[in-house]
């Protein structure tokens, strides 16, 4: 069974630009969920959705980041325009309900 | 709010046991997990208490006391690949509608 798959793994941008991160969830799993990995920190959460429905985004800088999860499937987290301190890890999660959630490797994101 | 609390590193050798702790506050306690992360990699799940007391999965074992607001994951038979982070992190099904907050993290090395 296929895991999280998130792109790109790689991204290196100038300040003020755009970028987009696409995740893919495990099959089945209804709930998916947006991380921000600081370098030596843990994840905190950007997003959390049920199914369609952004449940909990009470910790998306709104001004600058969206997501959207229009099918209940895949997901995309937008960054625009891009600031030095947004440079970091954006993790994709996924869960079935139950006490577990299962991420995705990660894009790394580089703003310069 | 929520903390948790955990050391910044810790080292052992191989074969050794280690303790990590973790201390909590949150409004609306409803679990601890504990999540492993090597350099790089995605984090992945180890365990998951509810109810005090002690869980065992192999060489790591997970507590739990509640009235303490306290928890450990126990590391047995070290092993070079057990080098990693170490999140422990609460699951909060209070106000926030079931968001898992994580700790900074505990870097583990083991030393042959």
């Amino acid at each position: 069974e296929a895991g999280v798959v998130q792109s790109p793994r790689y991204k290196i941008i100038e300040k003020k630009q755009p970028v987009a991160f696409w995740c893919n969830p495990i099959s089945g799993h209804n709930t998916l969920y947006w991380y921000r990995q600081n370098l030596g920190q843990g994840p905190e959460l950007l997003i959390r959705y049920e199914n369609e429905e952004a449940v909990d985004d009470s910790q998306l800088p709104k001004d600058r980041f969206s997501a959207e999860r229009l099918k209940g499937v895949d997901s995309t987290l937008k960054i625009q325009p891009a600031e030095l301190g947004d440079s970091a890890v954006y993790l994709c999660a996924s869960g079935d309900g139950g006490n577990t959630i299962y991420f995705g490797e990660g894009s790394w994101l580089t703003v310069v | 709010g929520q903390s948790l609390e955990q050391p910044s590193e810790v080292t052992a050798v191989e074969g050794a046991i280690v303790q990590i702790n973790c201390t909590y506050q949150t409004s609306g306690f409803y679990g601890l997990s504990w999540y492993q992360q090597h350099d790089g990699g995605a984090p992945t799940f180890l365990s998951y208490n509810a109810l005090d007391g002690l869980e065992e999965t192999g060489r790591f074992s997970s507590f739990l006391s509640r009235s303490d607001s306290y928890g450990y994951l126990l590391l047995q038979e070290l092993q070079m690949k057990d080098s990693a982070s170490y999140f422990c992190a609460v699951l909060d099904r209070g106000s926030t509608l079931g968001r898992l907050y994580f700790g900074r993290g505990t870097q583990l090395t083991v030393w042959p």
